[in-house]
């Protein structure tokens, strides 16, 4: 079946320096992707959506200026943390629609950022 | 109100029991229902996806869904082990991919 892979699968960074995480649809293509961000025990929120070939769509309450997201090609989608503090410490998980059905999504591993 | 209610439980059952799970809705736009598994660390593996009213069946899962009630359910039957994992309820609308989530249920089968 379709597999949507995330790299790295966890980072520790410094506060202060951006990370780059990466979301790659590895047999199919995805013009959509989309950012989730998950606090520990809590759940999956939309970050914004990542649309290949235009500027990504971000949920409200989402700095667009520190969560860059560049949709590069139909099967890679990045997401760039600017400037990241502790705070921004989380798991970092991409989707992408299934191209036989568009309802259905199929998620990544997820990305563990801390920043210390 | 959030769009998606879910009890985030904590729910401890036996080996073999039945696991019944629930999310409540309040957007009478969504029309898509799927229910995730996702184990520690890692990214959700979706279990069922159904978009009418009434009953879908895979395997040992059983979804429901009532639009009437804005309640969807699922059942786990002959429970494992393996089963631990945090469930979570996922639904959107009609050509919107974008997925509201409920808070997730933290399942744990005993052995």
């Amino acid at each position: 079946g379709a597999v949507v892979s995330q790299h790295p699968s966890r980072v520790i960074c410094k506060s202060g320096t951006s990370v780059k995480i990466e979301c790659r649809s590895l047999d199919f293509q995805a013009t959509t992707m989309f950012w989730y961000r998950q606090f520990p025990k809590q759940s999956l929120m939309l970050m914004a959506t990542s649309n290949e070939g235009s500027k990504a769509t971000y949920e409200q309450g989402v700095e667009k200026d520190k969560f860059l997201i560049n949709h590069a090609s139909l099967t890679l989608s990045t997401l760039t943390v600017t400037s990241a503090h502790p705070e921004d410490s989380s798991f970092y998980i991409c989707s992408a629609p299934n191209p036989g059905l568009a309802d259905e999504q199929y998620f990544g591993p997820g990305t563990r950022l801390t920043v210390t | 109100q959030k769009e998606v209610e879910q009890d985030p439980g904590p729910l401890s059952v036996p080996e073999g029991a039945i696991v019944s799970l629930n999310c409540t809705y309040s957007n009478s736009a969504f029309q898509y229902f799927m229910w995730y598994r996702q184990y520690s660390r890692k990214g959700p593996e979706l279990l069922m996806y159904t978009y009418s009213s009434g009953n879908k069946e895979d395997g040992r899962f059983t979804a429901q869904v009532d639009k009437s009630s804005k309640y969807i359910s699922l059942f786990i039957r002959d429970s494992q082990p393996s089963d631990s994992a945090t469930y979570l309820c996922a639904m959107s609308s009609l050509n919107d991919y974008k997925l509201s989530f409920g808070a997730g249920t933290t399942v744990t089968v005993r052995a």
